[in-house]
């Protein structure tokens, strides 16, 4: 029973528009929401993350929205670049005592063409 | 600055063989995991450590032992292996209070069990 989806396998953008990356939920107890990106062969890197208290962070480019009725957030990338052409996962965070464990979509690849 | 590092990167079993993948960070991190990546899927949770001397199950702990060895090396090990542990393994670790609930990932080791 998968409790992060990212129901989108892939998705092409063009360069300098906009690229809108989703994610569902289904458990509440989720107290952070983070989005990783991974290339080929390397180990994920952190993007961005949300608090569940809020519902949108920004970063230079990079946007998230949580809707916590809806159980969905959403990574924003503006303007796109092919430099962000990779994997990226949406991750759902449980703090237990001094450790958080983090649960994963499935990823959705992004290809950014010129 | 390393970061994380795992050893080895690659390797070839047979199926009931034995071995241990290898973790260590020098970020002075309390808590370590161990993910595992199989195609098309997320990374999923074997097990983590929320500090030296303490290790608990994740979602997929079946098949593997963990072994806190100090505060800044966490090991994997596969008693008797089997084809459905061929996989990318992933080795993280994080701050205790982190504000983002961030985990710095290693390169990965992958695996294969024939």
């Amino acid at each position: 029973d998968q409790q992060v989806k990212q129901n989108s396998p892939s998705l092409s953008v063009q360069e300098g528009r906009i690229s809108i990356l989703n994610c569902d939920y289904t458990n509440s107890m989720f107290d952070y929401f983070l989005w990783y990106k991974k290339y080929p062969a390397e180990g994920p890197t952190f993007l961005i993350s949300i608090s569940s208290i809020k519902d949108k962070n920004e970063d230079g480019r990079f946007t998230v929205f949580l809707n916590k009725s809806a159980k969905h957030l959403s990574l924003h990338i503006v303007p796109s670049q092919p430099g962000d052409s990779a994997v990226y996962f949406c991750a759902a965070s449980q703090r237990t005592g001094t450790a958080s464990k983090l649960t994963f979509g499935t990823g959705t690849r992004l290809q950014v063409t010129l | 600055n390393a970061g994380v590092t795992q050893t080895p990167k690659f390797q070839v079993l047979k199926t009931g063989q034995s071995m241990t993948l290898q973790c260590a960070q020098d970020m002075n991190h309390n808590s370590m995991y161990w993910y595992r990546q199989d195609p098309g899927m997320g990374l999923r949770l074997i097990y983590y450590s929320a500090s030296e001397g303490t290790t608990d199950k994740g979602e997929v702990p079946n098949g593997y032992n963990v072994s806190r060895l100090n505060k800044r090396e966490f090991s994997l090990r596969l008693e008797s292996a089997a084809p459905s542990q061929t996989s990318v393994y992933f080795c993280a670790s994080s701050v205790v209070w982190d504000s983002s609930h961030e985990q710095y990932f290693g390169p990965g080791t992958r695996l294969t069990v024939t």
